[in-house]
């Protein structure tokens, strides 16, 4: 089992560009999330999908958008890309009912 | 969620138990305690979590105060592997099988935990 697995592992954007983030869940998982983490701060929570649906979302603006597909991958986009939007980008995956969470290494973003 | 209170930074010998503390004067009733970790440069890793009673699995053990205030997560023989960001979170249970999962995780910024040589 592969665990969660995201790409790209780093990326360099400019400002006002979009990106997007790709991640597999752990198999048999359903449930994907995604936090943003700041150099020296916690992970903070960004969304959650499940059935294709975004079922939940932190505090982030509309610029941030997602999408789950049938197989249960899952992709963060980020537009209009700002320097602040520079970050370690994590996706966790879990089962609906389950209350574990699996984190992927992660995608660091620099926006210069 | 309820917030939690851990300190900055600690220091532990190798081969040592680590007692790592967690306050959460505020939890409510239905709120699961969580402990996870983040060694340097990878994601988060779930170790353990409880509602009220002490629990233990390979990794850890956690013990909740009777009123459930606050609660410490021990490393029962901490090696150099150990040296990670451990954050203590509290969380709803999941609601219903037809009304959502698990909500997501809401992270401090947690004790950097140095283990010593």
């Amino acid at each position: 089992d592969a665990g969660v697995t995201q790409s790209p592992t780093h990326l360099i954007k400019t400002r006002g560009q979009q990106v997007t983030l790709r991640c597999s869940p752990k198999s048999g998982h359903d449930t994907v999330s995604w936090y943003q983490q700041a150099l020296g701060q916690g992970p903070q929570f960004i969304f959650q999908y499940y059935e294709e649906e975004e079922r939940q979302r932190g505090n982030f603006p509309d610029r941030f958008s997602g999408h789950q597909f049938p197989n249960y991958s899952s992709e963060l986009n980020v537009n209009a890309l700002l320097l602040g939007d520079s970050a370690l980008y994590l996706c966790a995956s879990s089962l609906e009912r389950s209350t574990e969470a699996f984190f992927g290494q992660g995608t660091r973003l620099t926006v210069v | 969620d309820a917030k939690t209170t851990q300190p900055t930074s600690m220091d532990c010998a190798e081969g040592r138990a680590a007692n790592l503390p967690c306050n959460h004067s505020t939890i409510s009733g239905n709120e699961y305690v969580y402990w996870y970790r983040q060694i340097h440069s990878q994601g988060p890793q779930y170790i353990i979590h409880g509602l009220k009673n002490n629990e233990t699995n390979e990794m850890a053990s956690l013990i909740i105060t009777e009123d459930r205030k606050s609660s410490t997560l021990i490393l029962p023989h901490a090696t150099l592997r150990d040296t990670a960001v451990y954050y203590c979170i509290v969380r709803a249970k999941p609601r219903t099988i037809s009304g959502g999962g698990a909500d997501g995780l809401t992270f401090g910024k947690g004790t950097h935990l140095i283990i010593q040589p």
